[in-house]
């Protein structure tokens, strides 16, 4: 089943411009992870955000989560082309003694140059 | 450091055979994870490897199946292939096993089952 939903599932912006996504997830987290894939390749780790946390920066990215709202979102500030990839959320189950990320279906990012 | 190697890249076989797909871990890395992502069931958990020992299975059938040798290097094989087994399979390796640390995947294995 699936822990984390992105929204919105497909997204075009002009380079240059933000991009803002958004996911939800159902069951309390240690933490979130968001990863970026670009067309039909391994995943690439983004940025890493622990429960107790609330605010995470990583060069252009910008990631938040609200453990209350069960929600997390990833700001991409300046998109470029090369941006343009799906980008996933991912949680771990809690307490989990091994590593299972579960995955959303992704929001697909694309920036025209 | 060299990343997570899969391979073959590509692969074609035929519905009923079986097939096994290799993953070389970061060196150091002794949690190989596998994944498989489909277009229309996303990326989905198959097993996670530490220590040559699965620690954690997916809700997937006895015919997908997995190992890790001493080196951290890890295989899954997949039986009795069917049409719906057509996927990419992604192989993730990590320091530990644990919720709390990051994976790092490696490009992948597209396999096709005419």
């Amino acid at each position: 089943s699936q822990q984390g939903e992105e929204d919105p599932q497909a997204l075009s912006i002009q380079e240059g411009e933000n991009a803002t996504m958004n996911c939800s997830y159902k069951t309390s987290i240690n933490n979130l992870q968001w990863y970026r894939q670009n067309s039909g390749r391994g995943l690439v780790h983004l940025i890493l955000i622990r429960s107790n946390e609330r605010e995470k920066h990583s060069g252009r990215l910008r990631v938040t989560l609200d453990t209350s709202k069960k929600s997390s979102s990833l700001l991409i500030t300046a998109s470029r082309a090369a941006d343009t990839a799906s980008y996933f959320c991912a949680t771990p189950p809690p307490g989990a003694g091994s590593y299972q990320l579960t995955f959303g279906k992704g929001t697909k990012l694309s920036v025209i140059p | 450091k060299a990343g997570v190697t899969q391979t073959p890249r590509y692969l074609i076989k035929t519905r009923g055979q079986q097939v096994t797909l290799s993953c070389s871990p970061i060196s150091g890395h002794r949690s190989v994870s596998w994944y498989q992502q489909t277009p229309g069931q996303g990326l989905q958990f198959l097993f996670e490897y530490f220590s040559e020992t699965q620690r954690n299975k997916g809700n997937f059938p006895g015919r997908f199946s997995g190992r890790q040798f001493s080196n951290s290097r890890s295989e899954m094989n997949v039986s009795t292939l069917e049409l719906g087994d057509s996927a990419l399979y992604l192989c993730a390796s990590s320091l530990v096993s644990g919720a709390g640390y990051e994976q790092y995947f490696g490009p992948g294995t597209r396999l096709t089952v005419t």
